[in-house]
């Protein structure tokens, strides 16, 4: 089955400052990646998204890019602020259909002002 | 869009009685609903995967018969803890996918907090 691996599992950075998280996957049929944000408490949250027929994807200070040839992608948030901070999760598709995900282990972004 | 919602977001229970959850997806429709279990500073663990007007498939590990879940209509998952026991006290969150979507996307509902004295 898939296996990811996420990296760094905590990451203190500056306000403004950029923060970058990295995941690797194992199974090559897997052709869709999200990231979800969870706060406290709460559910996870959808932050952005790719698919394995785009190398990078933007939405205003966020973005993904992926390598389909190493299996890894990575989350990139620019001018970090402090309500950036939270548990970040990756994932990848998999399972019959691969309809189902599998996460990562989750990075904790901590922003300080 | 694409807003789920669960009740409750808290339940506290004694041990050996059965709890509901219920899933909803507000805004649209999914032929498909996943359950999840997180304990404190983990990952999310996928429970089942349920399919509208079938049998949900359970993950290895997770036991069918405590574990109730069932998907009736287009909008509504529910996962009855059966018999409940302090080691099934968990964070219990549910997710939809849009049946009008390309596939994958996942919508995560606010969770429900399980404590079982």
């Amino acid at each position: 089955g898939e296996n990811v691996e996420q990296h760094p599992s905590t990451l203190s950075v500056q306000e403004g400052d950029s923060a970058v998280i990295k995941c690797t996957y194992s199974d090559s049929a897997s052709n869709y990646f999200p990231w979800y944000k969870q706060e406290l408490g709460k559910g996870p949250q959808l932050i952005i998204d790719i698919r394995s027929n785009v190398g990078e994807k933007k939405d205003q200070r966020i973005a993904v890019t992926l390598n389909k040839t190493a299996k890894h992608f990575s989350l990139h948030i620019t001018e970090t602020q402090p309500e950036d901070s939270a548990v970040y999760f990756c994932a990848a598709n998999t399972g019959s259909g691969y309809s189902t995900l599998t996460f990562g282990k989750g990075t904790m972004l901590l922003v300080s002002p | 869009g694409a807003v789920v919602s669960q009740h409750p977001s808290w339940v506290i229970c004694k041990s050996g009685t059965s709890v509901k959850i219920e899933c909803r997806s507000l805004d649209f429709q999914a032929t498909t609903m996943f359950w999840y279990r997180q304990f404190p500073k983990q990952s999310l663990m996928l429970m089942a995967t349920s399919n509208e007007g079938s049998k949900a498939t359970y993950e290895q590990g997770v036991e069918k018969d405590k574990f109730l879940i069932n998907h009736a209509s287009l909008t509504l998952s529910t996962l009855t803890v059966t018999s409940a026991h302090p080691e099934d006290s968990s964070f219990y969150i549910c997710s939809a996918s849009p049946m009008d979507r390309a596939g994958n996307e996942q919508f995560f509902g606010p969770g429900t907090r399980l404590t079982v004295l």
